[in-house]
C-alpha cells in the first residue's frame, strides 16, 4: 500500500526565512511525486512535480528515494506563500491511485 | 478557458437523503477523478473515469456512493441515504491524458454537510 505522511499540520515562519515542509512516503516501486498548494479561498493547484524537476515560484523539491523523502523547500519565504501544502504520490505503471498527505499549513509572517 | 466546475457549492442534507454532485471537467479533459476530502484531511480517492468508462472505483467507501460519466464528459457523483460522516469537501478534477504524470486540474469543491 501507498503512503503519504506529512508530519507538520502547521508551519510558521517569518519574511525571507528559509522555508522545508516535509513529506515522506512508503511506497514499493517507483514513485511519481507532486506539490500541490491551495492558497486561501482557491482552488487546489499543482505546484511542481518530481519528474518535471522544475523551479515553481522559487520552491523545488528533490526526491530521495533512500530517505523516502520528497521535502518542499524555498530559501527565502514571502508573505504570499501562506497557503496549505500537500504533497501526493501516484504509482507509475498499472493502478495509479494518486494519494495525498494531510497537508501543511504555511504561514509566513511579515 | 473555463476550468473545472462542480455544483452546487454547497449542499445541506438531512440524514438519509439522496443527493447528486455534479461535475464538468475541462473540455477534451480524457481522464476525470472524485476526492472526498475530509476536515483536517486530504484529498482521498474516490473513483476514476477515462472517458465514460469507470475504471477504478476501489475508493468509493460504501455501496450508496455511485458515480457516472454516460458521455465521457460532465459527471455526476450521488451518494443515497446520506449519512453524518458522508459530511465532506467532494472534489472533482479532471486530467488531458491518462498517466501518473499528468496535470490534475481541480475544481472548486462541493461542500457537503449531512444534518
Amino acid at each position: 500500500a501507498q503512503r503519504v505522511t506529512q508530519p507538520e499540520k502547521l508551519l510558521s515562519v517569518f519574511k525571507g526565512a528559509p522555508v522545508e515542509l516535509k513529506c515522506n512516503y512508503s511506497y514499493s516501486g517507483s514513485p511519481e511525486l507532486f506539490w500541490y498548494v491551495q492558497y486561501s479561498r482557491q482552488r487546489l493547484q499543482l505546484l511542481l512535480r518530481h519528474i518535471s524537476r522544475e523551479s515553481i515560484k522559487g520552491f523545488t523539491a528533490d526526491l530521495n528515494k533512500g530517505e523516502t523523502s520528497f521535502h518542499l523547500k524555498k530559501p527565502f519565504a514571502q508573505e504570499e506563500d501562506s497557503a496549505m501544502y500537500y504533497c501526493a504520490l501516484s504509482a507509475s505503471g498499472g493502478s495509479y491511485i494518486p494519494t495525498f498527505g494531510r497537508g501543511t499549513s504555511l504561514i509566513v509572517h511579515p | 478557458g473555463a476550468g473545472v466546475s462542480q455544483s452546487p457549492r454547497y449542499k445541506v442534507a438531512k440524514r438519509g437523503q439522496d443527493v447528486a454532485l455534479r461535475c464538468d471537467p475541462i473540455s477534451g479533459h480524457v481522464s476525470l477523478f472524485w476526492y472526498q476530502q475530509a476536515l483536517g484531511q486530504g484529498p482521498e480517492f474516490l473513483t476514476y473515469f477515462q472517458n465514460e468508462a469507470q475504471l477504478d472505483k476501489s475508493g468509493l467507501p460504501s455501496d450508496r456512493f455511485f458515480a457516472e460519466r454516460p458521455e465521457g464528459s460532465v459527471s455526476t457523483l450521488k451518494i443515497q441515504r446520506t449519512q453524518q460522516e458522508d459530511s465532506a469537501v467532494y472534489l472533482c478534477a479532471s486530467s488531458f491524458l491518462r498517466g501518473p504524470t499528468d496535470t490534475q486540474y481541480f475544481g472548486p469543491g462541493t461542500r457537503l454537510t449531512v444534518l
